[in-house]
């Protein structure tokens, strides 16, 4: 089964600055897609921006960007310029190519923007 | 823009009862699921379905089950409701079809179970 790992419970930025929040996954599949979702205290659960596992190139919205490392199958989110309404859980997510849609999703990343 | 909704923001119940969660979809999605969030546990599913009267277990069903009598809705059923059911629960809907990159999870608000 494949699981994801978000190592760090708890971060905070200066806004303005630039943060990066990992994640690292398990799999033995080469197919796969991998996803950010944000969780503010609305608690509606957004999509960040998501990444093709066979592709290389780095998937990149506005200030939100990845480290896709394949081999090292990790996964890692760069908010650049942070903004006050950055401020919310991150999980990180994985979903297989084959069979079911279902994410799986790491134990997420509690942003704090300090002003 | 795809809309979610889940019937209950906040619930609170008592042990044993019956306890039922509704979520609607409005896009005509294939996919609907049931997650449970917990601190420090993330986001684990209940339960998915892929179409009509279709439902598999996902990675923690016990003590759950639910329904999916039409394509826009989803229900979580909780038989005899326990206070280790006390969790926020998210219902996510996504297109299905050739899925993957292009049918990403849309989620509803969430309802915040307390079950006394």
């Amino acid at each position: 089964a494949q699981t994801v790992t978000q190592s760090q419970p708890e971060m905070s930025v200066q806004e303005a600055e630039t943060v990066t929040l990992s994640c690292t996954y398990d799999t033995s599949e080469s197919d796969y897609y991998l996803f950010w979702y944000k969780q503010p205290p609305s608690r509606q659960m957004i999509l960040v921006i998501r990444q093709e596992a066979y592709k290389q190139q780095n998937a990149t919205e506005n200030r939100f960007s990845v480290n896709f490392q394949k081999a090292a199958k990790s996964f890692s989110l760069k908010i650049s310029d942070s903004q006050l309404g950055d401020a919310a859980m991150y999980f990180c997510a994985y979903r297989s190519n084959f069979g079911n849609e279902k994410l799986t999703f790491g134990t997420g990343t509690r942003l704090t923007i300090i002003p | 823009d795809v809309k979610v909704t889940q019937s209950s923001r906040y619930l609170v119940k008592r042990t044993g009862e019956k306890v039922f969660l509704e979520c609607v979809q409005d896009m005509d999605h294939e996919n609907m699921f049931w997650y449970r969030q917990d601190p420090g546990l993330g986001l684990r599913l209940i339960y998915f379905s892929y179409d009509v009267k279709m439902k598999e277990k996902g990675d923690i069903p016990e003590g759950y089950s639910v329904s999916r009598e039409k394509k826009e809705r989803f229900s979580l059923i909780l038989e005899s409701a326990s206070t280790n059911q006390t969790s926020m629960y998210l219902c996510a809907s996504s297109s299905g079809g050739t899925g993957g990159y292009n049918s990403p999870l849309h989620f509803g608000n969430g309802t915040r179970l307390t079950v006394t």
